[in-house]
This record gives structure tokens, sequence and C-alpha cells, in this order.
């Protein structure tokens, strides 16, 4: 059962432009929200990461929009760069004994000159 | 460099081997996850240690093990290994937090031929 839906699958965008990503989830007892950078042939890098008590978080260019009722997250990333090229995941955890994450499907972002 | 090590970054055997992954976590964390990033599956939770004990368990297959040392590194042990094991391999670790950020090391690629 997919309890973190993604989308979309891939994003092209122009440089200086403005990226979306949407996740929603299903558990209503996750509490922790990351967003995670992947580069091929690396692990995925922490990006910027929310918890449900706020609407949302700004670290630089990236912005983490959250809707705790319709149970729906997003990432913006602002003034796209040919650099934020990767691919992007959502995820979302319980926190307790066992912080598992449940990972979103990916979205692969490609930022054109 | 999130600062997880992972050995060996590559890794070619044949069906029905057994392989060993080794992770050392960052300095002071206590807990090691280990994740699956497959094409069709994508990144999926293992099994997580917390200070050499088993925490939490996801979709492992009873062929995979895991432990966690006392100097807190921690080995994954894949057995009769099948094509489909063919993925990347993550260890990832926290300090055991109320919301633990995970970082992920530079990954396993395991290949079965």
């Amino acid at each position: 059962q997919q309890q973190v839906k993604q989308s979309p699958q891939s994003l092209i965008v122009q440089k200086g432009g403005i990226s979306i990503i949407n996740c929603a989830y299903e558990n209503t007892a996750f509490d922790y929200f990351p967003w995670y950078q992947q580069f091929p042939g690396k692990g995925p890098a922490l990006l910027i990461a929310i918890r449900p008590d706020v609407s949302e978080k700004k670290e630089g260019r990236f912005t983490i929009s959250f809707n705790k009722s319709a149970k729906q997250f997003s990432l913006h990333i602002m003034d796209s760069q040919p650099g934020d090229s990767a691919t992007y995941f959502c995820a979302a955890l319980e926190t307790g004994t066992a912080s598992k994450l449940t990972f979103g499907t990916g979205t692969r972002l490609q930022v054109t000159l | 460099d999130s600062g997880v090590t992972q050995t060996p970054k590559h890794l070619i055997t044949a069906t029905g081997q057994r392989v060993t992954l080794r992770c050392s976590p960052r300095s002071g964390d206590l807990s090691v996850y280990w994740y699956q990033q497959s094409l069709d599956q994508g990144l999926q939770f293992l099994i997580q240690y917390y200070n050499g004990e088993e925490r939490a368990k996801g979709n492992i297959l009873e062929r995979f093990s895991a432990q966690q040392f006392p100097d807190l590194h921690s080995e994954l042990n894949l057995s009769s290994l099948e094509l489909g094991d063919s993925a990347l391999y993550f260890c990832a670790s926290s300090v055991a937090g109320v919301y633990n950020e995970q970082f992920f090391g530079p990954g396993t690629r395991l290949t079965v031929l």
C-alpha cells in the first residue's frame, strides 16, 4: 500500500522558474515530513523537513508548504538552477520507537537553460 | 558528505551466493537504518537498529539479516541471492531524538548475475 503519493513523476523547468512537487499521505500518525534530494550515483541527502505544527518552512530557495487537513505537503524550489537537476523524494515518518521513513516514488527534476 | 560510510561501493555476485554489506554511522549516531532502492519498488525500509538492538522491521526478506555491533557499525547480510535482489542498498543513521533526521550513506550497488 502506497502511503505517500508523489507527483509529478518528472518535471522540466526553465532556469529561474519555480519547481513544485506535491505529496499526499494517508497515515494521520505521520508527524515528520522530510524532503530528500538524490543525484545519480549518490545517496539521498536531507534537504528540508517540516513538522505538522507549522504550515510553511523556508530554507533559502526551498520551501515546504504543509496542509494538515488535506494531508498534503509540497516542495517549492524558487529560482530553479541547472544544479538543482536531481530526483526529489518526499517522505513521512511516525516518530516513536520505530522511526522508519516511508518514501514517495520520486520526482525527476530537470532544469533547462 | 553525510558522514555515513558504506562498503563496498559495488558488488557483483552470482545467484545463490551470500554477501555482506557494511555501514559505519555518523559519529555519535546510535540508530542505523537499511533501505533498498530498486527501479520497481523505489526506496523501501528494511530494518532499523538502535544501540545494538533491532528496533523495527520493514519489507525485509527472510533471506536477509542484519546486526549492529558494539562499535555501532552495522552489517546487512543477504543470502541465497536472486536476480531480483539487484538494487542499491543504503544505510542511514540518526541520533536518537524526537524527530530523527536520517542521514544516508553513498550506498552499495549490488548486481546479481
